[in-house]
């Protein structure tokens, strides 16, 4: 049972440029969330979609914007890229039950560095 | 704003010792809590859980313990043993009205368990 899956492992691209991430979730999961880890910090949230549909988000600019697919995949996209935006960006994916006990199972992430 | 704290940026056990690593919170509205292991190259793994009705969750040899007047959690290892070397990362999760349950995660504290 393959888990969380993401692409590509590293990216580096310059200041201005437009980025885009992907997500497999894991399966079974209808849930993908996107996390940003800065160096010496820990996740922090950016959105999670849920049936197509961004349900949360967390304090980013709207230069960051995702998508879900009908087979629950993910992007994460993001426009005019800052040096700031240098970060291992984690996906996360989860079957929402409602439950306190939908864990959230995380891939490897993207290492993305902008120059 | 903080609302999660791992003041230890690293801790040193020796094999076979208890590991204790520390976490401090500050918004009473958080109700449920993680841990997540992270090694290089990896996403965060999921540990162990604990809700704020309980004091205390064990699974094997990870005890985490909650102390809700202190807002504080504990995570013990016992005995600790190299594999346990990583990067620990504490969560705090609340729902909001959405029906979103939010993770909010510490800085983490690196382990280093010798031989």
């Amino acid at each position: 049972d393959a888990g969380v899956t993401q692409s590509p492992t590293h990216l580096i691209k310059t200041r201005g440029q437009q980025v885009t991430l992907r997500c497999s979730p894991k399966s079974g999961h209808d849930t993908v969330s996107w996390y940003q880890q800065a160096l010496g910090q820990g996740p922090q949230f950016i959105f999670q979609y849920y049936e197509e549909e961004e349900r949360q988000r967390g304090n980013f600019p709207d230069r960051f914007s995702g998508h879900q697919f009908p087979n629950y995949s993910s992007e994460l996209n993001v426009n005019a890229l800052l040096l700031g935006d240098s970060a291992l960006y984690l996906c996360a994916s989860s079957l929402s039950t409602g439950k306190r006990t939908d864990t959230q199972y995380f891939g490897p992430g993207t290492r993305l560095t902008v120059l | 704003d903080q609302q999660v704290k791992q003041n230890s940026p690293s801790l040193s056990v020796q094999e076979g010792r208890i590991s204790i690593l520390n976490c401090d919170y500050t918004n009473s509205m958080f109700d449920y809590f993680l841990w997540y292991k992270k090694y290089p190259a990896e996403g965060p793994t999921f540990l162990i859980s604990i809700s704020s009705i309980k004091d205390k969750n064990e699974d094997g040899r990870f005890t985490v313990f909650l102390n809700k007047s202190a807002k504080h959690l504990s995570l013990h290892i016992v005995p600790s043993q190299p594999g346990d070397s990583a990067v620990y990362f504490c969560a705090a999760s609340t729902i909001l009205n959405t029906g979103f349950q939010k993770l909010v995660f510490g800085t983490g504290t690196r382990l280093l368990v010798s031989p």
